[in-house]
């Protein structure tokens, strides 16, 4: 069964904190592995990856795909209470299929 | 990225009714994906709408309950049929970027059924 997991489901930090969010996929002919956030009801794209080792940053977030072992990473550094939100890792396969996983909720307090 | 409108933006319903999503993208697209989010829950794919066929629902979801339309490339409607508070979800619409690698989304009809 195609899936994917991500953890933990939720985290929370202080200001100026650095975290990782982890997603783990099992899905037939994998194509991407896709981040979102979403802050209120709309998930707004991250980063999108499709290959192995090649980090994507934006700011202080940057994630990597592990295609040998199935994970991908999202990193935060020096989080803010603005990064609050739950993050969604999604995973794109077969011709046009796409999962998504239960999402890792952080906060962040000041 | 396409911008996407959606509306309601949320929505308290009685039961046994029924409530209708609007979804309009400034661009024209080929896919159109609804998606439902129970609460504390993730994104689940209700359907597929093509322009100018039926759409596709996926396991657990019919016709019936979840009518769509797509009447243009730009242009769809879902419809949440005889409501139950089971039905109390965020609604969300969706397309794929260009090449069909991005879905993005729009922002989301809360819907409360009492």
């Amino acid at each position: 069964e195609d899936k994917v997991v991500q953890s933990p489901l939720s985290l929370v930090v202080h200001e100026g904190d650095t975290v990782t969010l982890n997603c783990s996929y099992e899905v037939t002919n994998f194509r991407s592995l896709l981040w979102y956030k979403q802050e209120k009801k709309a998930p707004t794209f991250l980063f999108m990856l499709t290959s192995s080792g090649i980090e994507k940053k934006s700011g202080r977030l940057s994630s990597i795909l592990d295609k040998k072992e199935l994970f991908s990473i999202l990193n935060i550094t020096a989080t803010q209470t603005g990064d609050s939100a739950i993050y969604l890792c999604a995973a794109e396969y077969n011709n046009n299929d796409m999962r998504f996983g239960a999402g890792t909720r952080l906060t962040v307090k000041p | 990225s396409a911008v996407i409108s959606q509306k309601p933006s949320r929505d308290i319903c009685q039961r046994g009714t029924s409530l209708t999503i609007q979804c309009q993208v400034d661009s024209q697209v080929t896919m159109m994906f609804w998606y439902r989010q129970q609460p504390g829950q993730s994104l689940t794919l209700i359907a597929t709408a093509n322009q100018g066929s039926e759409a596709t629902y996926e396991s657990g979801f019919v016709i019936d309950k979840f009518p769509i339309s797509r009447p243009n490339l730009t242009f769809s409607t879902l419809t949440v049929s005889n409501m139950s508070p089971e039905d109390s979800s965020i609604y969300l619409c969706s397309v794929e970027n260009s090449i069909g690698q991005v879905r993005y989304f729009g922002a989301g009809t809360r819907l409360s059924v009492l």
